[in-house]
C-alpha cells in the first residue's frame, strides 16, 4: 500500500536559518502531495500541496517540488521564523489508487529559537 | 466559526465508559473522516464516511463505531472506552471533487484512566 516517510525529529533552529524537512512516498499510482502544519493546540491545516509531477507547491515562504523521479517532497523555507515553530506533516492522496484517503507521515517538530 | 467543528475538545473518563465524540460541519463536503494521533505515530484512519449511507473502516476501527447522521455531521463512539484510546482525535472533511486536501477540526483530546 501507499506509505510516507518523513525525516525523523525533532528539528531546532535557530530564527533566520534554512529549514529543510525530508520526505519520501511510495504509492502504485500517481497521487497528489500535501504539507500539512499543526500548530500548537490546533488542528492541522494545508500549508502547500503539488498535484503532479514537477509541481511546486508555494505558502508563506514554504516551497515543496514534487519529484517522481525521487519520490520526495521535501519541504524547504529559507529564513525560518518563530512563529513557525509547529509539527508539519507530510502526506499523499490517490483518488484512484486508494480510494481518495489521505497517507500521512509521523509528522516532524520544528522549534525556531529566538 | 470554524468550518469544522469537534465536541467535546477536551474529555476524561475512565476505563468501561461509553464516550461519543461529535463533528459537524459548515463546508458542504460529502466525505468525512475520523483520525487518531498519537505522539510520533502520525495520523492514523478510524473510520471513513463517503455520504449518509457509506461507511468504512479504516485501519484502525477495532474498539470504534461511528455513526453519519446527516451529511454534516459524522460521530465517533467508544463503546467501553479503554486506557490505550488515549489520544487526539481529529475529524476531517474533504469535497471528494478535488485534489484530496483534507480540511480538519481541532481535535478531542480524550483521557482514559
Amino acid at each position: 500500500g501507499d506509505s510516507v516517510t518523513q525525516m525523523e525529529g525533532p528539528v531546532t533552529l535557530s530564527e533566520e536559518a534554512f529549514l529543510t524537512i525530508n520526505c519520501t512516498y511510495t504509492a502504485t499510482g500517481y497521487p497528489s502531495l500535501f504539507w500539512y502544519v499543526q500548530y500548537p493546540g490546533e488542528g492541522l491545516q494545508l500549508l502547500l500541496k503539488a498535484t503532479k509531477a514537477d509541481d511546486k507547491g508555494s505558502n508563506k515562504g514554504f516551497e515543496a517540488t514534487y519529484r517522481k523521479e525521487t519520490t520526495s517532497f521535501h519541504l524547504e523555507k529559507g529564513s525560518v521564523q518563530v512563529s513557525d515553530s509547529a509539527v508539519y506533516f507530510c502526506a499523499l492522496s490517490d483518488e484512484n489508487t486508494n480510494a481518495g484517503k489521505s497517507t500521512f507521515g509521523d509528522g516532524t517538530t520544528l522549534t525556531v529559537k529566538p | 466559526d470554524a468550518d469544522v467543528t469537534q465536541t467535546p475538545r477536551n474529555r476524561i473518563t475512565k476505563t468501561g465508559k461509553r464516550i461519543m465524540l461529535e463533528c459537524s460541519q459548515t463546508k458542504g463536503h460529502d466525505r468525512m473522516y475520523w483520525y487518531r494521533q498519537d505522539p510520533g505515530l502520525g495520523l492514523r484512519l478510524i473510520y471513513y464516511s463517503f455520504d449518509v449511507k457509506d461507511i468504512n473502516k479504516g485501519e484502525i476501527s477495532d474498539g470504534y463505531s461511528v455513526s453519519r447522521q446527516a451529511q454534516a455531521k459524522f460521530s465517533l463512539s467508544l463503546e467501553s472506552a479503554i486506557p490505550n484510546q488515549t489520544a487526539l482525535y481529529f475529524c476531517a472533511t474533504s469535497s471528494g471533487r478535488d485534489t484530496g486536501e483534507l480540511f480538519f477540526g481541532e481535535g478531542s483530546r480524550l483521557t482514559v484512566l
